[in-house]
């Protein structure tokens, strides 16, 4: 079964718009991550953010997380053409595994 | 660094044959961890090696084995293929465990059952 979900399934920007993708999960956590995912590529890791953080930055991406809701965002700021990507959010199910979600497929159009 | 490698990057089979797909690591990574993507849907987990000589069984493990060959190697055996095994194979590697370190994907395997 899958912890995570994303929402929205699709999003469809211009180029220079920020980009917000949540995600909701049922279970506590240890720490939850962001991965993109290039068409045909494998996953590419984003951001850990652990469960005592609230606010994480990277470049032009920041994440949020909030325990008491058991949800996540992932805002993208000024959004380029190569942004362009599936984005999925995983968290530690277990000791030793991760759960992804089902993740949002991001347009992103010049 | 090649980081993480799997062979072959696409394979067609018939259903009842067999084949290994395998995953190699050049980081020095503990563990070790085989998904499939199917479309529409995030990555299931199948078996997970957490260090080398210990396997788990993961989401999916039905139809499929493993073995953790050394600390590099991580392999996975389709005993016979079903056009349900008809998907898109990552193999990962991490440090330790996923709660306190991030996955390394390789490439993937586009397997196709007919």
């Amino acid at each position: 079964s899958q912890q995570g979900e994303e929402d929205p399934q699709a999003l469809s920007i211009q180029e220079g718009e920020n980009a917000t993708m949540n995600c909701s999960y049922k279970t506590s956590i240890n720490n939850l991550q962001w991965y993109r995912q290039n068409s045909g590529r494998g996953l590419v890791h984003l951001i850990l953010i652990r469960s005592n953080e609230r606010e994480k930055h990277s470049g032009r991406l920041r994440v949020t997380l909030d325990t008491s809701k058991k949800s996540s965002s992932l805002l993208i700021t000024a959004s380029r053409a190569a942004d362009t990507a599936s984005y999925f959010c995983a968290t530690d199910a277990g000791y030793s595994t991760l759960t992804f979600g089902k993740g949002t497929m991001l347009l992103v159009s010049p | 660094n090649a980081g993480v490698t799997q062979t072959p990057k696409f394979q067609v089979l018939k259903t009842g044959q067999s084949m290994t797909l395998q995953c190699a690591q050049d980081m020095n990574h503990n563990s070790m961890y085989w998904y499939r993507q199917d479309p529409g849907m995030g990555l299931r987990l199948i078996y997970y090696s957490a260090s080398e000589g210990t396997t788990d069984k993961g989401e999916v493990p039905n139809g499929y084995n493993v073995s953790r060959l050394n600390k590099r190697e991580f392999s996975l055996r389709l005993e016979s293929a079903a056009p349900s095994q008809t998907s898109v194979y990552f193999c990962a590697s991490s440090e330790a465990r996923p709660a306190d370190y991030e996955q390394y994907f390789g490439p993937g395997t586009r397997l196709t059952v007919t």
